[in-house]
């Protein structure tokens, strides 16, 4: 059973170009969970999608990201125009519904996303 | 809101020394806490995670933590400690949300 998957692994962008980062989450797992780790700290929540639906972006920035689970296909995470402070690495993780009595979030290999 | 902290930004110990990663939290009800384990350029591998029961939780690796509510706390202990144990430990909690402490890097020294 392949583990979630991030594709690229690593993604070098100039200002102001748009970065997508993909996400395939683990079979059978229908949550997917994007978080961005800043050099030298933790990983922050950025948004909770289900299949076709956003559940809770409230780590979102409200400009220039977005992010979308589609019906087939992985999931996005999508900036626009970057910036210097977009550099980070950006991790996925997936997870069985959250009624689920064994809750996990299992992680990707993460995107390290550079912005020249 | 729910916040969690990790006080130790980085420790090192000798190699066969016993270990001990502090954690605390902060959440109005019982929490789902977990550790995970991050090696340069990887992603996250979880230890071991506490949702009810018994306070003591073993894991893989070797490593266990107790989960102690009077404290708010969820410290992650080894007894002794391998030098490929060097990595950053996340401490996380789940209440509505999954939120990380800042990390502590180990390093192991030989």
């Amino acid at each position: 059973n392949a583990g979630v998957m991030q594709n690229p692994r690593h993604l070098v962008r100039r200002r102001g170009q748009e970065a997508r980062l993909r996400c395939s989450p683990m079979k059978g797992h229908s949550h997917v969970y994007w978080y961005r780790q800043l050099p030298e700290e933790g990983l922050k929540f950025m948004v909770y999608l289900q299949k076709e639906n956003i559940i809770d972006e409230s780590g979102m920035p409200k400009e220039r990201f977005s992010a979308e689970f589609p019906k087939e296909g992985p999931s996005i995470l999508r900036i626009q125009q970057v910036v210097r402070g977009d550099s980070a690495a950006y991790f996925c993780a997936s997870s069985l519904p959250l009624t689920e009595p064994d809750y996990e979030q299992y992680f990707g290999p993460g995107t390290r996303l550079t912005v020249t | 809101a729910q916040s969690v902290t990790q006080p130790d930004i980085h420790i090192t110990v000798s190699e066969g020394a016993s270990l001990e990663l502090r954690c605390n939290y902060s959440y109005g009800a019982t929490p789902y806490l977990f550790w995970y384990v991050q090696s340069p350029g990887q992603g996250l591998q979880l230890l071991l995670k506490y949702f009810s029961g018994d306070t003591l939780v073993q894991g893989i690796k070797g490593f266990e933590a107790e989960f102690k509510r009077s404290q708010s706390s969820f410290n992650l202990r080894k007894p002794s400690v391998h030098w490929s144990d060097a990595a950053e430990y996340f401490c996380a909690l789940y209440g509505n949300k999954l939120v990380f402490g800042a990390g502590t890097i180990l390093r192991v020294k030989s």
